[in-house]
């Protein structure tokens, strides 16, 4: 079975810019989770997708959104960018039911605003 | 809330060394509990999970035992090696709003010098 990839894998944008971001699961994972990484904050949850809605959300901004497809693909958007917004967004895909519901990460993409 | 303690890093070991990396947590139910393992510039990979109390989790030499008593999730390794450096996140999960979202400890970074 493939993983979970994530494109594009680095992006470097000047703030006010917007950015989008993709994330294809391992097939037949109905749930995309979204973490924001960096060394300050370490791992935070943006929000869950199961089967197209949003299920779940951390405690970010507006600017933070997402969208799910109904072939459980994911993306995430970030308008307005600012320097903050640099980290590694890491994907990862799950069945969406349990317990356990083991999270399958992808590489990330890797982030920097100018 | 639910939380994840980890010790602070970084840990650096010989190689054939005993490895110890402490995790507590803080649940209102009854968790399931993971160790992910985060190699350099690559996303977060499970290493071993438990579901229930006195359930041990194993993989690549590595263990956890799920401690209701302590409330605890130690990572335990007889013999290192060179390629066990990375970064290991414990993280626990339990239901809330239909997920299964986990909560992440900081991180504790491994160096495993020959």
């Amino acid at each position: 079975k493939a993983g979970v990839t994530q494109t594009p894998r680095y992006l470097i944008k000047t703030r006010g810019q917007q950015v989008t971001l993709s994330c294809s699961p391992i097939s037949g994972h109905r749930s995309v989770s979204w973490y924001q990484q960096t060394p300050g904050q370490g791992l935070q949850f943006l929000f869950e997708y199961f089967s197209e809605t949003q299920r779940n959300k951390g405690n970010f901004p507006g600017r933070f959104s997402g969208r799910q497809f109904s072939n459980s693909r994911s993306e995430m958007n970030v308008s307005t960018l600012e320097l903050g917004d640099s980290a590694l967004y890491l994907c990862a895909s799950s069945q969406g039911q349990g317990p356990p519901d083991t999270q399958y990460f992808g590489p990330g993409t890797r982030l920097t605003v100018l | 809330g639910d939380s994840v303690t980890q010790m602070e890093g970084p840990v650096t070991l010989s190689e054939e060394a005993f490895l110890t990396i402490n995790c507590t947590y803080t649940a209102t139910g009854y968790p399931s509990l993971f160790w992910y393992v985060q190699y350099p510039g690559e996303g977060l990979q499970l290493l071993l999970k438990a579901t229930k109390a006195d359930d041990k989790g194993s993989n690549k030499g590595f263990e956890a035992t799920y401690r209701k008593e302590t409330t605890s999730f130690h990572l335990e390794k007889g013999s290192v090696q060179v390629s066990d450096s990375a970064v290991y996140f414990c993280a626990l999960s339990e239901r809330s709003g239909g997920s299964y979202i986990p909560t992440f400890g900081r991180g504790t970074s491994l160096i495993v010098h020959p």
